[in-house]
């Protein structure tokens, strides 16, 4: 099966400062890479995705980047803001089947 | 257009029963994926209904089993509880899958086994 790693665990930025959250995905099958945003105490809420096909993505302050070869994909936050505060997902599905393999989760805090 | 729901949204067992949780998905959504999460665990994936079959399901016990009816409603059972269900069960909706494109999560149904 797939195994889905996420760095780091926990990171505080201050406000307008980016925030960068890494993670690599072990099964080359793997070819959808969505990622979910969780904030307290709330439902988790897709932010961004990206497919293998693709190398960047781009919604407004949110950016995913994805390393084929490396087998890695990160999510870059610009301009960061307070409401930015929550969990944040990476995960990765299979093209062979429909399972779906989260991250551990990154805490993020944004400091005013 | 309604959110998912879930139901209960909370609820209080013994080791040894069974509870059945209950999902309803946005209307004219086919998927309904079941999702367990813990602190130590982060979300794991439990398994995926589509149009009442079963797509895939994660590396959980036999203990854990769902079905789904025809209007896309879906239930997730669990028997003979341990300490260690406790956690938030979290189902999502999505148009054609998991693979597809976005989910909606409902907001959960937090078990507690004591």
């Amino acid at each position: 099966g797939e195994n889905v790693e996420q760095h780091p665990s926990t990171l505080s930025v201050q406000e307008g400062d980016s925030a960068v959250i890494k993670c690599t995905y072990s099964d080359s099958a793997s070819n959808y890479f969505p990622w979910y945003k969780q904030e307290l105490g709330k439902r988790p809420q897709l932010i961004i995705d990206i497919r293998s096909n693709v190398g960047e993505k781009k919604d407004q302050r949110i950016a995913v980047t994805l390393n084929k070869t490396a087998k890695h994909f990160s999510l870059h936050i610009t301009e960061t803001q307070p409401e930015d505060s929550a969990v944040y997902f990476c995960a990765a599905i299979l093209n062979t089947g429909n399972q779906f393999y989260f991250g551990t989760g990154t805490s993020l805090t944004v400091i005013p | 257009k309604a959110g998912v729901t879930q139901t209960p949204r909370y609820l209080i067992k013994t080791r040894g029963q069974q509870v059945t949780l209950s999902c309803s998905p946005i209307s004219g959504h086919r998927s309904v994926s079941w999702y367990q999460q813990t602190p130590g665990q982060g979300l794991q994936f439990l398994f995926e209904y589509f149009s009442e079959t079963q797509r895939n399901k994660g590396n959980f016990p036999g203990r854990f089993s769902g079905r789904q009816f025809s209007n896309s409603r879906s239930e997730m059972n669990v028997s003979t509880l341990e300490l260690g269900d406790s956690a938030l069960y979290l189902c999502a909706s999505s148009v054609a899958g998991v693979s597809t494109g976005e989910l909606f999560f409902g907001e959960g149904s937090r078990l507690t086994v004591l």
